[in-house]
């Protein structure tokens, strides 16, 4: 199983800050997604991203998201003016085949919004 | 929209005993792929098992598999010889047969599986 690194671990931010969350797989892959989770509740996917551009992004993905592969190996998830209702674990999730959906997901971002 | 339901909240079972969780979705797409991620309390997301709806066999992977049933859109995971590493949260996953397209999955809200000693 592909191992995929999230940092950090726990972000915790006061109301209106930015955050930058990082995903790093340890192999070269081409699909990067990522997802949240707010605590209780199902895993909601917020964006995928392919070939350097976003490939799909749900209605909670808006313009306070976004994301970048800026060095070509960490894929990166911004939240520009967090709310208190952005706090949930975020997980980023990578593919390793080109046709097949096989989804494998990092330990996750616990994000703390104050 | 695909949605996927899971109707157990919360399931108990004795360990070294079999347990059934369920799964129904909804899709007017004929191929596709089913999921089953175990979260425990680390909160990790972990791959259990995978079923491609054009394959007829249901997929196994040791002690756990599934009950595939197209027509009825129903997609059970059979856990068999319980143990106490079991105990986590169970999500039933949907994905689009991608053919080169990047989609996102779409889950269930989840089942709580209670291993008792």
């Amino acid at each position: 199983e592909p191992e995929v690194t999230q940092t950090p671990s726990h972000q915790v931010t006061q109301m209106g800050q930015e955050v930058i969350l990082r995903c790093v797989p340890i192999s070269n892959h081409l699909y990067f997604y990522w997802y949240r989770q707010i605590l209780g509740q199902k895993v909601e996917f917020l964006v995928s991203f392919y070939n350097n551009e976003i490939s799909e992004k749900s209605e909670i993905f808006d313009d306070q998201f976004s994301v970048e592969r800026p060095d070509g190996s960490n894929f990166t998830l911004k939240i520009r003016s967090t709310k208190l209702e952005d706090s949930a674990m975020y997980f980023c999730a990578i593919r390793v085949a080109e046709t097949k959906n096989i989804q494998y997901f990092g330990a996750g971002t616990r994000l703390s919004v104050l | 929209a695909q949605t996927v339901t899971q109707s157990q909240p919360e399931m108990s079972v004795q360990e070294a005993e079999t347990v059934t969780l369920s799964c129904t979705y909804d899709t007017s797409e004929s191929d596709y792929y089913l999921f089953w991620y175990k979260q425990p309390p680390s909160r990790q997301m972990i791959l259990v098992i995978r079923q491609e709806a054009y394959k007829q066999q249901n997929a196994t992977e040791n002690r756990f598999s599934v009950n595939f049933q197209k027509a009825a859109k129903s997609f059970s995971l059979k856990i068999s010889d319980s143990q106490l590493g079991d105990a986590a949260m169970y999500f039933c996953a949907y994905s689009m047969y991608s053919g080169g397209g990047a989609d996102g999955l779409t889950f269930g809200k989840g089942t709580h599986l209670i291993i008792q000693p």
